[in-house]
């Protein structure tokens, strides 16, 4: 098993620049999540979706932040236009879920993005 | 608003001491406690997830203790590895819904040669 898969690992981009980050989730994995990173606030949950569809998005910053899930093997965080505040690490997580209080979100590796 | 803390946020230690940390987490409404290990540029890998109050987990040398009722976790490292230098995390799930976790800041271990 693969694992979760995000691309870029790095991103470096200028103020005003529309940024794309990807996710591929474990295959059979019925939850996505995507999740910032910083120094000041830890793991914040942006946005999770269930079999593709938005579950929350109340962690989504403002409207310059979208993410789709447009298949089960697929999803994206966008922003545009990007702030330097942006800069974080960016995680995706999945899950299959069970239904019971054991279920474990599984990690990728991140995608650190800079914004100038 | 729901509160995870984890202290100390960093902790140098010798090869072959043992330590401890510990995560905070509210005392209501819980349903989890998930504690995750993360390495630098490397994907946060999950140690153990506890349910019930007096839980108690091993992988190795690492160990997990729960106590649900005064809201608090202890994470052991018993003697103590370079290899174990990783930031840990805890995360507490406060319901069914699988967007209710949420992370601590984490602990960040150095374990010196």
């Amino acid at each position: 098993d693969a694992g979760v898969i995000q691309s870029p690992r790095h991103e470096v981009t200028e103020m005003g620049q529309e940024v794309t980050l990807r996710c591929k989730p474990i295959s059979g994995h019925d939850y996505l999540f995507w999740y910032r990173q910083t120094m000041m606030r830890g793991l914040e949950l942006l946005i999770y979706f269930n079999n593709n569809v938005p579950i929350d998005d109340s962690g989504m910053p403002e409207d310059r932040f979208s993410a789709k899930m447009p298949n089960a093997s697929f999803s994206t965080l966008k922003i545009q236009p990007s702030e330097p505040r942006d800069s974080a690490v960016y995680f995706c997580a999945s899950l299959i879920s069970s239904g019971g209080v054991r279920d474990t979100q599984y990690f990728g590796p991140g995608t650190r993005l800079t914004v100038l | 608003i729901l509160n995870v803390e984890q202290s100390p946020q960093s902790l140098h230690v010798q090869e072959g001491d043992s330590t401890n940390f510990t995560c905070s987490f509210p005392s209501s409404n819980f349903y989890a406690l998930h504690w995750y290990r993360w390495e630098t540029a490397k994907s946060p890998e999950a140690l153990f997830v506890m349910t019930l109050n007096g839980d108690e987990k091993k992988k190795g040398r690492i160990s997990a203790t729960l106590n649900t009722k005064e809201g608090y976790s202890y994470l052991y490292i018993k003697g103590s590895q370079p290899e174990d230098s990783a930031t840990y995390l805890c995360a507490f799930r406060y319901g069914g819904s699988q967007g209710n976790l949420i992370f601590g800041k984490g602990t960040k271990l150095s374990v010196k040669p």
